[in-house]
């Protein structure tokens, strides 16, 4: 199976602007979770999605936001920009169900704001 | 709220001797944990989780809920186990999110 595959890898952006990254989960595969990690705050948990209902959300201001297609791909948006979302991004996915649900990592997208 | 620790950002250790790597974590509930590992130049992958009670590349981990404790261990490091390894906590109620802790990168001196 392939695995977890996130476009693009690399982003530079300014101050103020939006991004949006996309997430494409292992086929089958119906959660995929977001995660912004960082040197300083390390793995943080964005927000999960499962059968295009965000299901999960973790303690970022609502700039960030994101959404699930009925393929299970998933897009995270950040508007208005700010220096310190300069991060990499990571997505996973899993089964979603309740017994299995082991999380797979995809590469990242590195974020860097000017 | 859960939160995990691992108290050492560095962990330099010479090939064949023993590697504890250590991870705290404070829930009131059942929790569950996952050690990650992340090798140089691939992305983050499960390396092992509680419920499972395995040993995968020699390592182990054993959950001590006494003292809120998932170390992970490896009675004789390899070169190749140098990689960064995060300890992560679940909430054992379905699909919660991973809490992660910051990591610990491990380096085995040949």
């Amino acid at each position: 199976k392939a695995g977890v595959t996130q476009t693009p890898r690399y982003l530079i952006k300014t101050r103020g602007q939006q991004v949006t990254l996309s997430c494409s989960p292992i086929s089958g595969h119906r959660s995929v979770s977001w995660y912004q990690q960082t040197p300083g705050q390390g793995l943080q948990f964005l927000f999960e999605y499962f059968s295009e209902t965000q299901r999960n959300k973790g303690n970022f201001p609502g700039r960030f936001s994101g959404r699930q297609f009925s393929n299970s791909r998933s897009e995270m948006n950040v508007s208005t920009l700010e220096l310190g979302d300069s991060a990499l991004y990571l997505c996973a996915s899993s089964l979603g169900g309740l017994v299995e649900h082991t999380q797979y990592f995809g590469p990242g997208t590195r974020l860097t704001v000017l | 709220a859960q939160r995990v620790t691992q108290p050492e950002k560095l962990l330099s250790v010479f090939k064949g001797a023993p590697v504890e790597l250590k991870c705290n974590y404070s829930y009131s509930g059942s929790p569950e944990l996952f050690w990650y590992v992340q090798y140089s130049r691939q992305r983050l992958q499960l390396l092992l989780r509680h419920i499972s009670r395995e040993s995968i590349k020699g390592f182990t981990a054993d959950l001590n809920k006494g003292e809120t404790s998932f170390h992970l261990k490896k009675p004789f490091a390899q070169e190749e186990d140098s990689a960064m390894y995060y300890c992560a906590l679940r909430r054992q109620a379905g699909n919660t999110p991973l809490v992660f802790g910051k990591g610990t990168r491990l380096s085995v001196i040949a």
